[in-house]
């Protein structure tokens, strides 16, 4: 059974820098397409784009280029999202997500982690 | 890319039917056969209940069904239960690896 489990809510002032992690298992690491999804409070759900776990490489969507970083450790089978220079407008729960194992990106995201709260305030 | 365009909200009664729609541009919704509806109740992981276009997954109930036309795709629930009572959101391939999301609906049952 896939699992995707995400680090804890974090508080941070502006400017500063955050790095959620999100542990995946249940199958092979390198068989997840990681996507990372923003919600802002009351707000809708965003796409910020996705990191191949095969290769390394990382595709953004615009508005998230930047001062958002797409990373992994396949020792540990975790992808990271780092984001830089924090305003108050980054304060929204982050989601990681993927399709089933080896399955196409096309196919939707059919797992999700629980979410990472990210709260920007002085 | 472009938010979908979805209604901000939606009803109906226990046992209805009730459709929502989700129009985007021939370069996502109408470009291909890649549409993606998720389930999200308040403070709860968004839940896919229907991808390429039409397709459940496993454990969903067939009263979820979608469809597409064009530049607009549609999600049906029938009989409503209340349960059924969530956000929704629909979401398209875009090309090249990317995806964009609709607004989102949120869907009362009466």
């Amino acid at each position: 059974q896939v699992q995707l489990v995400q680090s804890g809510s974090e508080l941070k002032k502006p400017g500063a820098s955050v790095k959620i992690s999100c542990k995946a298992s249940g199958n092979t690491f390198t068989s997840y397409a990681m996507n990372w999804v923003r919600q802002a409070p009351g707000q809708g759900l965003e796409w910020m784009g996705w990191i191949n776990t095969n290769t390394g490489n990382p595709t953004y969507a615009q508005g998230f280029t930047g001062r958002f970083v797409f990373s992994l450790d396949t020792s540990v089978s975790t992808a990271y999202l780092q984001i830089s220079s924090l305003k108050a407008e980054d304060t929204a729960v982050y989601y990681c997500a993927t399709p089933p194992p080896d399955a196409s990106l096309v196919q939707g995201f059919d797992y999700w982690g629980q979410g990472a709260l990210v709260t920007v305030s002085s | 890319q472009s938010a979908l365009t979805q209604p901000p909200s939606a009803s109906g009664s226990p046992g209805q039917s009730v459709t929502i729609s989700c129009t985007g541009t021939s370069s996502d919704v109408g470009g291909y056969n890649y549409v993606s509806w998720y389930q999200q109740h308040p403070g709860k992981a968004p839940k896919l209940m229907i991808y390429e276009v039409s397709k459940r997954p496993s454990g969903v109930p067939d009263r979820f069904s979608g469809s597409k036309s064009g530049n607009t795709a549609s999600l049906t629930v029938s009989g409503l239960q209340a349960e059924d009572e969530a956000d929704y959101y629909c979401s398209s391939y875009a090309g090249r690896n990317y995806w964009v999301f609709g607004g989102g609906t949120k869907f009362t049952v009466l």
